[in-house]
């Protein structure tokens, strides 16, 4: 069974531009979670969805926003990048929620804004 | 706010020994789920055990094991038979609900001495 896909790996922009990166989960889960990992805040929430809808949402700037398809896979935007949105996004997926199901997490997606 | 802490930075075992980490929350919710997470040096994040603040029983899974104090908020986690496989970054995090997204503390890198 494959596990969690994020793509692209590595990704290099200039403050102020725009990203988008890419979360495939595992094959019948219906729930997506973002997390941003820097070494000075650590793992933060950003958000989840599950079906389509956006069921629990962190601390982050309206900067920040993700969407997800019919077939679960999901994606998360960043406009307007700052020096200080480098860092590790992880997505994780699960059946459901974290208490009833494990959470499998992607490699990540390491994005660097210079 | 609901918090988690991860006092120590970093710590290192011998090969074999035992080590505990260590991880403070602050929740007023009397219902809540606690897990400790390993990341590994290549990125990838996994469960490692989880604990039901409802139940006493300290939760086990094979050589790692918690100590769960409610009245102190403590969630430390005991590795037994220390392997060169287990050195990792660990998180501990806990969530309110089981919808609810996951709080992680700082995380704390182990090494493991051979």
């Amino acid at each position: 069974k494959a596990g969690v896909t994020q793509t692209p790996r590595y990704l290099i922009k200039t403050r102020g531009q725009q990203v988008t990166l890419s979360c495939s989960p595992i094959s019948g889960h219906r729930s997506v979670s973002w997390y941003q990992q820097t070494p000075g805040q650590g793992l933060q929430f950003l958000f989840e969805y599950f079906s389509e809808t956006q069921r629990n949402k962190g601390n982050f700037p309206g900067r920040f926003s993700g969407r997800q398809f019919s077939n679960s896979r999901s994606e998360m935007n960043v406009s307007t990048l700052e020096l200080g949105d480098s860092a590790l996004y992880l997505c994780a997926s699960s059946f459901g929620g974290v208490v009833q199901y494990e959470q499998f997490f992607g490699p990540g997606t390491r994005l660097t804004v210079l | 706010a609901q918090t988690v802490t991860q006092s120590q930075p970093e710590m290192s075992v011998q090969e074999a020994e035992t080590v505990t980490l260590s991880c403070t929350y602050d929740t007023s919710e009397s219902d809540y789920y606690l897990f400790w997470y390993k990341q590994p040096p290549s990125r990838q994040m996994i469960l490692v055990i989880r604990q039901e603040a409802y139940k006493q029983q300290n939760a086990t899974e094979n050589r790692f094991s918690v100590n769960f104090q409610k009245a102190a908020k403590s969630f430390s986690l005991k590795i037994s038979d220390s392997q060169l496989g287990d050195a990792a970054m660990y998180f501990c995090a806990y969530c309110i609900g089981p919808n609810s997204k996951l709080t992680f503390g700082k995380g704390i890198t182990l090494s493991v001495r051979p």
